[in-house]
């Protein structure tokens, strides 16, 4: 039981490039998060999926696409890297969205954007 | 809106001793969930407690506690018996009920720094 795996775990860009971060999950979790972690800045939610085929906007989706096309996977795709995606990135997953399910994260992926 | 406010960016504690890493909300739900979650240097998130806002006792696992005021607002982390190893980021997080479908919320987190 691995629980949440991203790939890959560093990754250096240039701007304009693109690139896909992969989040699986083994827990058969329905819903699945995307976060950035920047300097004094807290964890804040790009985008989120309720369940396969299903995703939805956070607080910070500009620039970034996902896609959930099966339940144990979440992709989050950068179709033309800038610097300010420099960052670290977060999948979570949780078994559901009552006040109670705790996320569960994955061990991060450092994205360096020149 | 919610919103996790975390006023300390930074705190020292002796090794051995007790600390508490504040932290306060805002929100207009009748029903909402509270988490703490620790991040060591090396990155991963980790979580530690959750607290229910029906809860009618405060939630404890092992060294860390939850001090949990609903009037005031604040889900104060408390780790007993510090060691060097609870040296790391700590976030507090909230998740409400009003709507579906609500992704947690945190705060800007506070380093914690254990000196021998």
């Amino acid at each position: 039981n691995a629980g949440v795996t991203q790939t890959p775990k560093f990754r250096v860009l240039k701007t304009g490039q693109s690139m896909t971060l992969l989040c699986a999950q083994d827990m058969n979790h329905e819903y699945m998060y995307w976060y950035r972690q920047d300097p004094g800045m807290g964890l804040r939610l790009i985008h989120y999926s309720v369940g396969e085929g299903t995703t939805a906007k956070g607080e910070v989706p500009d620039g970034y696409n996902v896609s959930r096309l099966k339940k144990q996977n979440f992709l989050l795709g950068l179709e033309s890297a800038a610097p300010s995606q420099t960052s670290v990135y977060f999948c979570a997953s949780s078994l559901r969205d009552r006040t109670g399910d705790t996320q569960y994260f994955g061990p991060g992926t450092r994205l360096t954007v020149l | 809106a919610q919103k996790i406010t975390q006023t300390q960016p930074g705190m020292f504690v002796q090794e051995k001793e007790a600390v508490t890493l504040d932290c306060t909300y805002d929100t207009s739900d009748p029903s909402y969930g509270l988490f703490w979650y620790k991040q060591p240097s090396s990155g991963e998130m980790i979580f530690l407690i959750y607290q229910g806002s029906y809860d009618q006792q405060n939630a404890t696992e092992g060294r860390y506690s939850l001090n949990f005021q609903k009037a005031r607002k604040s889900a104060n982390l408390v780790i007993s018996a510090s060691q060097l190893g609870d040296s790391a980021m700590y976030f507090c997080a909230m998740r409400g009920s009003s709507s579906g479908n609500t992704p947690l919320v945190f705060g800007k987190g506070t380093r914690l720094s254990v000196i021998a």
